[in-house]
């Protein structure tokens, strides 16, 4: 089964700056299939990026996915007040054994 | 836009079966991706549960295969889950998912189902 590790476990930062959130996996995922959630409090988590780098249907251009192999990022060039959640990683390459990521909680300073 | 409404007893007792069901509107089970749920325990991260495709084949997390069933009502467009054995270990808010073509990434969540196991 592999792994996933995110990293921070909190993440403190104001609006308007760059957050980089960081996902590595216990082996290699099988073609980068990495994806990123984000969740809010009470609601269900909301699909960001999948494929590594592709972004949802309706997420705006200042998240961006990277990585392959073993280590994976999301990045928030500029935080917006309702970026502030919880963010999952999932890798979906080692099916049937799909896992998710412990979470990275971004909490405002 | 697909969404999804789980439905089902919020309390159930240990040793007993959990029964939940997913009713779809905006699109059909019969389209070309899986349908499934993910699990998450109060104040704690997400643990996937498995799928099932219209064709009958399906996804179980290994861990949780021998109390599961997935099944599928495409008269009523809705899927179900069904997990035995229950045990505190079990309580979670179950979310019912759809998903992105034959890859394991959600691209559609229900609004989740707080499901207690207690006697």
């Amino acid at each position: 089964e592999i792994v996933l590790t995110q990293s921070p476990g909190t993440l403190s930062l104001s609006p308007g700056e760059r957050a980089t959130l960081s996902c590595r996996a216990s082996q290699s995922v099988y073609s980068n299939y990495l994806a990123w959630y984000q969740q809010k409090p009470g609601q269900p988590p909301r699909l960001v990026i999948y494929g590594a780098s592709s972004r949802a249907t309706g997420i705006p251009d200042r998240f961006s996915g990277s990585g392959s192999g073993t280590d994976f990022s999301l990045t928030i060039s500029r935080l917006e007040p309702e970026d502030f959640a919880v963010y999952y990683c999932q890798q979906y390459g080692g099916s049937p054994r799909v896992s998710f990521g412990q979470g990275t909680k971004l909490e405002i300073k | 836009q697909v969404q999804l409404q789980e439905s089902g007893p919020r309390l159930v007792k240990p040793s007993g079966t959990l029964s939940l069901t997913c009713s779809v509107s905006g699109g059909s089970l019969t389209t070309s991706t899986w349908w499934g749920w993910i699990r998450q325990p109060p104040g704690k991260g997400l643990e996937w549960i498995g799928y099932i495709f219209y064709s009958g084949s399906t996804n179980y997390n290994p861990s949780l295969k021998s109390r599961l069933t997935l099944s599928m009502d495409t008269s009523k467009n809705e899927f179900s889950l069904k997990v035995s054995s229950l045990t505190a270990l079990d309580t979670a808010v179950y979310y019912c998912a759809r998903g992105g073509g034959d890859l394991s990434y959600v691209v559609d969540w229900g609004q989740g189902s707080l499901v207690i196991v207690s006697s």
